[in-house]
């Protein structure tokens, strides 16, 4: 079983929908949680970063933790065409931070 | 500069010639991390820099992989005896060692591509 766990499946949405991403991991030592967004040919770009359990929201993006179920999501509110990218989910145990990653999810938001 | 800078940002070389990939964190930030991306993979880890500690070499996936870091500043990772299956982006991230758990900020990766 890998560590972290993301439907590469790509997602197509229209302009103005909600998107949502999640992912599951199976190491309950991670505590440490992020969703990068990757343009083609650029490296990732921090977009969230959460501690532990809980919400927190930053404009249109929304990051869920729920510890209990090793689970953790993305909401994107009123997507954009320029929200067309790849999103990685990526955690860490804290010490040494070496992040685990999902495989990323393809969005294309169509205008 | 203010970001992570990597060079080459494109490599193309023949099987079994070695390969030198640079790697300029921020300035400032002491932990430095090589990961390799391969075509529909998630990134994996290759090697951990902090410091002058040793570093954690636990990612390199064979002994042709190694990397290099002088001090807090510039790393090099390189490839010996390249096969084909090394053919990825390699991506380079860096992050101050202020507190457990800060976020690791990422270069635009070398697209290493092996013939």
């Amino acid at each position: 079983q890998k560590e972290v766990e993301q439907d590469p499946g790509p997602l197509s949405v229209p302009e103005g929908a909600i998107v949502s991403l999640n992912c599951t991991y199976s190491n309950s030592a991670f505590q440490y949680f992020m969703w990068y967004r990757q343009y083609s040919r650029k490296g990732p770009e921090l977009l969230m970063y959460t501690y532990s359990s809980g919400n927190k929201e930053d404009g249109r993006f929304t990051a869920q933790v729920d510890k209990s179920s090793k689970y953790i999501s993305l909401f994107i509110r009123d997507s954009q065409p320029s929200d067309s990218a790849t999103y990685l989910c990526a955690m860490s145990a804290g010490g040494n931070n070496r992040l685990a990653f999902g495989k990323g999810n393809q969005v294309v938001v169509i205008p | 500069g203010a970001g992570v800078s990597q060079s080459p940002s494109n490599k193309v070389t023949e099987k079994g010639k070695d390969v030198e990939l640079r790697c300029d964190p921020i300035s400032g930030h002491t932990a430095l991390y090589w990961y390799r991306q391969r075509l529909g993979q998630g990134l994996e880890f290759l090697i951990y820099f902090q410091g002058n500690s040793a570093p954690d070499k636990s990612g390199l996936p064979s002994d042709r992989f190694s990397a290099e870091r002088t001090g807090e500043s510039v790393s090099t990772l390189t490839i010996q005896r390249t096969q084909q299956e090394d053919s990825a982006v390699y991506l380079c991230a860096s992050r101050p060692q202020t507190a457990p758990g800060q976020p690791q900020h990422f270069g635009d990766g070398t697209r290493l591509s092996i013939l």
